[in-house]
């Protein structure tokens, strides 16, 4: 196992355009989150899923933003009409379903918006 | 809103030196971690802090929860170039969800 793997690294888009992200998590990891970071900052949560299910969503995430997990192991991001700020690093991070266990993350998808 | 600070922001300390990063939270907490994060890399995990007077400690860096205080530490002894890297503590405050906030990170620079 190689740990949570994302795809792809950097993306560069203009605004406007339509980016989707792919988080592959851990195997057998029921929980898989998405946070956003941007230069300076800590990571902020996004959205959380237990298997298929979203079951959070931050106020960050705005409608331009949908997150889905359809079969409860890989996820996507989509980012649609993107726009200056929403230039940041992209982070997935996965868990096991027990409690006391640390989130393992992802290296992360650096979008830039020209 | 769970509010969480850490202090310092920036620090820069010479090699073989002591010093000691301080993180605060603003609510009840089930559990706080420690993350690194070397630049334009992800977050590694560093510890797990569970119970009130928790104290692990590996290599030259130990962390400590006050969740009575709602204050955790991160201390560094002796510290070596290696250890320059971004330190983030991390609240998660409900049972059984992950889902963290974290502080703002203390960018630390070891000076040979």
């Amino acid at each position: 196992d190689t740990g949570v793997s994302q795809d792809p690294r950097h993306k560069i888009t203009k605004r406007g355009q339509n980016v989707t992200f792919r988080c592959d998590p851990i195997s057998e990891h029921n929980r898989l989150y998405w946070y956003r970071q941007t230069l300076g900052q800590g990571p902020e949560f996004l959205t959380y899923f237990q298997n298929e299910a979203q079951l959070e969503k931050s106020r960050l995430l705005s409608d331009r933003f949908s997150a889905e997990r359809p079969k409860g192991s890989f996820s996507t991001l989509e980012i649609q009409r993107t726009e200056q700020g929403d230039s940041a690093m992209y982070l997935c991070a996965s868990s096991p379903n027990r409690v006391n266990t640390e989130a393992f993350f992802g290296q992360g998808t650096r979008l830039t918006v020209v | 809103e769970l509010k969480v600070e850490q202090n310092p922001l920036f620090l820069s300390m010479q090699e073989g030196k002591n010093y000691t990063i301080y993180c605060n939270y603003s609510t009840t907490s089930d559990r706080l971690y420690w993350y690194r994060q070397d630049p334009g890399k992800s977050l590694e995990s560093l510890f797990v802090l569970l119970s009130n007077g928790a104290v692990k400690q590996e290599g030259r860096l130990m962390a400590s929860l006050d969740t009575k205080a709602r204050l955790s530490t991160l201390h560094i002894t002796a510290a070596v170039h290696d250890l320059s890297a971004t330190y983030f503590c991390a609240v998660a405050v409900r049972f059984g969800n992950e889902k963290l906030t974290f502080g703002t990170g203390t960018r630390l620079t070891i000076i040979p």
